[in-house]
């Protein structure tokens, strides 16, 4: 089944412990990205990944790390975890095909992080 | 800066009824691709349907439609026939560049409630 995964779904953790999100897909993507989702508020773009080894910044990039060390993953870090970083966070993957215009986004079924 | 706007913070519609979602948007790169995903109460993220800058005709997809006014910035979604699972979150987004690799911004969503 084609899908995006994240781990964990839920993490409840405190100031200042070092995590990372791990999404993983399975439709030989290029295009990878992360959102933080809030309360009233869209998904805010934190940082995208056009291929393997390219990353570049979102809206939100402040308190993030990404990497792309391999097409399938694209682990989000946060180094400092603040409780501003308390938010709902998604995983998305699309195809890159030149030319080609339509490339939808998939998306993963989120993680609920809490930082105390 | 691209930037996307949903005026409606909630919306209601009688089943069976009509109900049009509005989105502006703004951007300066000629290339870009506007999409509109559903969220339900459980969360996941489902995408609905994609119009290109350069598509001459309002995409469709079963009872989702996308009112295209270029010159506007607007690209409204319409839903006809609703029915009570239609009662979701709806966003807009954007994607820029040709190829819709490049940033992806998302208004902040208008929650529709279908009424029986």
């Amino acid at each position: 089944e084609a899908q995006v995964t994240q781990n964990p779904r839920y993490l409840i953790t405190v100031t200042g412990k070092k995590l990372t999100v791990t999404c993983s897909q399975n439709m030989n993507h290029e295009y990878m990205s992360w959102y933080r989702q809030d309360p009233g508020l869209g998904l805010r773009q934190i940082y995208y990944s056009m291929n393997v080894e390219v990353t570049d910044k979102g809206d939100v990039p402040e308190g993030y790390k990404v990497s792309r060390k391999e097409k399938r993953n694209f682990p989000l870090i946060l180094e400092s975890p603040s409780p501003n970083q308390t938010s709902l966070y998604f995983c998305a993957s699309s195809a890159f095909i030149a030319g080609e215009a339509y490339n939808e986004q998939f998306f993963g079924p989120g993680t609920r992080l809490t930082v105390l | 800066a691209q930037k996307i706007t949903q005026t409606q913070p909630g919306m209601f519609v009688q089943e069976k009824e009509a109900v049009t979602l509005d989105c502006t948007y703004d951007t300066s790169d000629p290339s870009y691709g506007l999409f509109w995903y559903k969220q339900p109460s459980s969360g996941e993220m489902i995408f609905l349907i994609y119009q290109g800058s350069y598509d001459q005709q309002n995409a469709t997809e079963g009872r989702y439609s996308l009112n295209f006014q270029k010159a506007r910035k607007s690209a409204n979604l319409v839903i006809s026939a609703s029915q009570l699972g239609d009662s979701a979150m709806y966003f807009c987004a954007m994607r820029e560049g040709w190829d819709n690799a490049g940033k992806s911004t998302f208004g902040d969503g208008t929650t529709l409630t279908v009424k029986p």
